[in-house]
């Protein structure tokens, strides 16, 4: 079956400006997780998404950052006026359940000039 | 603070070596995963090690879980050029463990 998939694959876009970038997780999957990796930094947890659940938004670092799942489903992680630090690979994973094994997507490398 | 630390940074081996990376911490942790990351991909887990003192085997790659379970390895035997990617090491946070802590990671090159 098909796996994570993440789009765009790649972006490129100017200071201040906001960016939306989109999940689709595994179906049947009910968590769905955000990560930031940049060089000489690790994966950073952004945000968790367990079916109905309240969200677990603590890894946001600011409030230019906010995600939603619709659905269930798919996941959009927007970022409002973006600055250059934003530049990183953005990664999405999925879980059948918490704590299950996570399957992550090819991820978006976000290039902020 | 839990923090994972990786060592070596950077490998360059060449085919039919041996090799060993490490994942240290100071803090317990319940369990470690170890991942592989390809250029333009996600992690991609290979192991979970949960008891002190394990050790499991997925063909050619060791994995061995700390006694005091503060500490893992990875082995690989007779490295091959597909063996090439980086190598990650995570846990889950005391006391949330939705968040997984994440090494920086080893970068292996193994050349033909």
């Amino acid at each position: 079956g098909a796996g994570v998939s993440q789009s765009p694959s790649n972006k490129v876009t100017e200071k201040g400006k906001d960016v939306e970038l989109r999940c689709d997780p595994i179906s049947g999957h009910t968590a769905l997780y955000w990560y930031r990796q940049s060089l000489g930094q690790g994966l950073e947890f952004l945000i968790y998404f367990q079916g109905n659940s309240a969200p677990d938004k603590s890894g946001l670092p600011s409030d230019r950052f906010s995600a939603e799942r619709t659905g269930g489903s798919v996941s959009t992680l927007t970022i409002q006026r973006t600055q250059q630090e934003d530049s990183a690979v953005y990664l999405c994973a999925s879980s059948p359940g918490w704590g299950e094994t996570q399957y992550f997507g090819p991820g978006t490398r976000l290039l902020v000039l | 603070t839990q923090l994972l630390e990786q060592s070596p940074q950077f490998l360059s081996i060449q085919e039919g070596e041996n090799l060993t990376v490490y994942c240290n911490s100071s803090s317990v942790f319940s369990s470690l995963q170890w991942y592989r990351q390809e250029p333009g991909e996600g992690p991609v887990l290979l192991v979970t090690v949960v008891t002190g003192g394990e050790v499991k085997k997925l063909k050619r790659l060791t994995f061995q879980f700390g006694d005091a379970r503060k500490d893992s390895s990875l082995h690989i035997t007779a490295a091959q050029t597909g063996d090439t990617g980086l190598y990650l090491c995570a846990g889950p946070r005391a006391g949330n463990n939705r968040k997984l802590i994440w090494g920086l990671g080893t970068s292996l090159a193994v050349n033909p």
